[in-house]
């Protein structure tokens, strides 16, 4: 268990249909990643937030969008969803270092796989 | 945008032997790390580098980072079947402020008992 929850962790939805993914980082970490996996494909980076506050942008559709609660936790919002947007999405907080920045390592939640019908 | 490739893309071995892989970069990379992603579930953070030329181990699995810092490599020994799953390198371009890890496209390890 990697302290990092992920809800759903199914989803089955039509095109131009709009979900959330909901994701609570582990205790005291200050970062969410947001990742999008599709078949064979390695790992996709979307969006980060760190404290509350946008950090990176990836590749995320403008379809897509995030935001990061004062509690901490993370919502991916996917809208006018597409056949192409079927996928895993998988949320990851990092540990924070001593000097207050971020290492790197990231911890993953087991994801929300989404299925656009 | 930085590029890793990873290689191999999949590998069969037998119970026993030892297991080989790396990743290169176009660009310098100052973090490299190394996740094992099972069926179902998210990746899981094995092995993580921070200084050219490191060379770190976890058990049967050994790590380097290699002195150009543009390659690492993973070398698993004594393969057993747990050893099943999908093996990822990660690295970060050196950068001020936090930048998101950049993920090869993964090793697909299968181990025959």
């Amino acid at each position: 268990d990697s302290g990092v929850t992920q809800t759903p962790k199914h989803l089955i939805t039509a095109t131009g249909q709009r979900v959330t993914l909901r994701c609570s980082p582990r205790s005291g970490d200050l970062s969410v990643y947001w990742y999008q996996q599709s078949l064979d494909q390695g790992l996709q980076f979307l969006i980060q937030y760190y404290n509350g506050e946008e950090r990176a942008k990836g590749n995320i559709l403008e379809r897509f969008s995030a935001q990061q609660f004062p509690d901490l936790h993370s919502e991916l919002n996917l809208s006018s969803l597409e056949l192409g947007d079927s996928a895993l999405y998988f949320c990851a907080s990092s540990v924070v270092g001593t000097s207050g920045g971020d290492t790197g390592e990231l911890f993953f939640g087991e994801g929300s796989r989404l299925t656009v019908l | 945008g930085q590029q890793l490739n990873q290689s191999p893309q999949s590998m069969f071995i037998q119970e026993g032997e030892d297991v080989s892989m790396n990743c290169t970069s176009s660009s310098i990379f100052n973090t490299w790390l190394w996740y094992k992603q099972e069926p179902g579930e998210g990746p899981v953070l094995l092995i993580a580098l921070y200084k050219a030329g490191e060379l770190t181990s976890n058990g049967r699995l050994t790590a380097q980072f290699g002195i150009t810092r543009k390659d690492s490599f993973l070398n698993i020994s004594a393969s057993i079947p747990s050893d099943v799953g999908i093996y990822f390198c990660a690295g970060r371009v050196p950068r001020s402020g936090n930048t998101p890890l950049v993920f090869g496209k993964g090793t697909r390890l299968s181990v025959i008992a």
